[in-house]
């Protein structure tokens, strides 16, 4: 069962445009991490965020860390066409290292 | 550097066949992992091995089994098809078996998209 949950399911937005996307997760972790998807392709990790990290940048990208919400967020800023991707959040906790990935955000940049 | 290698990329099966996905890594990786995406449903976890010669159940592995052959090499196997298991299936591989330094951070391959008619 999927730990994360992404919100929103799709999101499409204009070229330059900001994308801000989040994810739920249930019990407590020790980190999350972000991927993305591009069609037909496998999943290439993105950015992790540690569980005492509150921020954390890379590029245009700037994630989110929640722990008393449970909750992370994932802001591409200046969006791209090539930006468009499915976008998953995985947390690892509990006991185990492998992380548990959600349903995934589906963005689509216009040109 | 490939990464994460899968073969094959397509395959169409009939119910009752059954088949092999390979899977090598040549990042000197101790952990492996089978996926499968369906819409909807995002990633689950079939079965991964922690290091070699270990290999654990995950979420969904009904009707499948692997092996993990050496360091490398992690293969899915399907004795038995069924429509249930059309699906795309991602090998992917980490670091180590820790959450610790970004050690668990996952790597992916192509994918294989397997239909069984």
């Amino acid at each position: 069962s999927q730990q994360g949950e992404e919100d929103p399911q799709a999101l499409s937005i204009q070229e330059g445009e900001n994308a801000t996307m989040n994810c739920s997760y249930k019990t407590s972790i020790n980190n999350l991490q972000w991927y993305r998807q591009n069609s037909g392709r496998g999943l290439v990790h993105l950015i992790l965020i540690r569980s005492n990290e509150r921020e954390k940048h890379s590029g245009r990208l700037r994630v989110t860390l929640d722990t008393s919400k449970k909750s992370s967020s994932l802001l591409i800023t200046a969006s791209r066409a090539a930006d468009t991707a499915s976008y998953f959040c995985a947390t690892d906790g509990g006991g185990s290292y492998i992380p548990t990935f959600g349903r995934g955000t589906s963005l689509i940049v216009h040109p | 550097n490939a990464g994460v290698t899968q073969t094959p990329k397509f395959q169409v099966l009939k119910t009752g066949q059954s088949m092999t996905l390979q899977c090598a890594q040549d990042m000197n990786h101790n952990s492996m992992y089978w996926y499968r995406q369906d819409p909807g449903m995002g990633l689950r976890l079939i079965y991964y091995s922690a290091s070699e010669g270990t290999t654990d159940k995950g979420e969904v592995p009904n009707g499948y089994n692997v092996s993990r052959l050496n360091k490398r090499e992690f293969s899915l196997r399907l004795e038995s098809a069924a429509p249930s298991q059309t699906s795309v299936y991602f090998c992917a591989s980490s670091e180590g078996t820790v959450p610790i330094g970004g050690k668990n951070i996952q790597y992916f391959g192509a994918g294989t998209r397997l239909s069984v008619l």
